[in-house]
């Protein structure tokens, strides 16, 4: 079972590129999310989407754009990356309010 | 405003003893969900175990406990006989009302020694 994926694992940008960040999940999940994890921060959500077509800001959505136009792929991009855009981002599904969210490996992202 | 804390950053646990995680929480909602994650060094986020607001037995997994005290907002994870595999980072989180958004504490490093 794949489970929550996500492409590329690790990138390393320059300041100012962009870059789009890929999650896919074969578990049929209507509520999709992306996270960044920084040291001693825990996770904290940028976006996150509760079905296809639609998209809700988090906690940390500056400078983060998304799209949700399939059900499965729940996608991150970047406009212009800043250094404090360096981080983890896990992208994670989950099935109801009760039931736990299925994360992917993570992205580890640097921008210099 | 904070609505997990996890006041522990790092703690160290001999192998096969037990180990209490620390978790508060801050909400008025009367509906809400508590979940703890296990992130080895890895990286992968992996699901331990879940207690819902009302719930009337405290969860158990396994060697995982949630010991819930809900007028405290208290929901700290117990790991009973420790294993060298059981160091990691844990991570509490909580879901509110219909909100689906899970939000997580800073978390707390375990380092099990043998």
């Amino acid at each position: 079972n794949a489970g929550v994926t996500q492409t590329p694992k690790f990138r390393v940008l320059k300041t100012g590129q962009s870059m789009t960040l890929l999650c896919a999940q074969d578990m049929n999940h209507e509520y999709m999310y992306w996270y960044r994890q920084d040291p001693g921060m825990g996770l904290r959500l940028i976006h996150y989407s509760v079905g296809e077509g639609t998209t809700a800001k988090g906690e940390v959505p500056d400078g983060y754009n998304v799209s949700r136009l399939k059900k499965q792929n729940f996608l991150l991009g970047l406009e212009s990356a800043a250094p404090s855009q360096t981080s983890v981002y896990f992208c994670a599904s989950s099935f109801s309010l009760n039931t736990e969210a299925f994360f992917g490996q993570g992205t580890r992202l640097t921008v210099v | 405003a904070q609505k997990i804390t996890q006041t522990q950053p790092g703690m160290f646990v001999q192998e096969k003893e037990a180990v209490t995680l620390d978790c508060t929480y801050d909400t008025s909602d009367p509906s809400y969900g508590l979940f703890w994650y296990k992130q080895p060094s890895s990286g992968e986020m992996i699901f331990l175990i879940y207690q819902g607001s009302y719930d009337q037995q405290n969860a158990t997994e396994g060697r995982y406990s949630l010991n819930f005290q809900k007028a405290r907002k208290s929901a700290n994870l117990v790991i009973s006989a420790s294993q060298l595999g059981d160091s990691a980072m844990y991570f509490c989180a909580m879901r509110e009302g219909d909100d689906y958004k899970l939000s997580f504490g800073a978390g707390t490093t375990v380092t099990v020694r043998a």
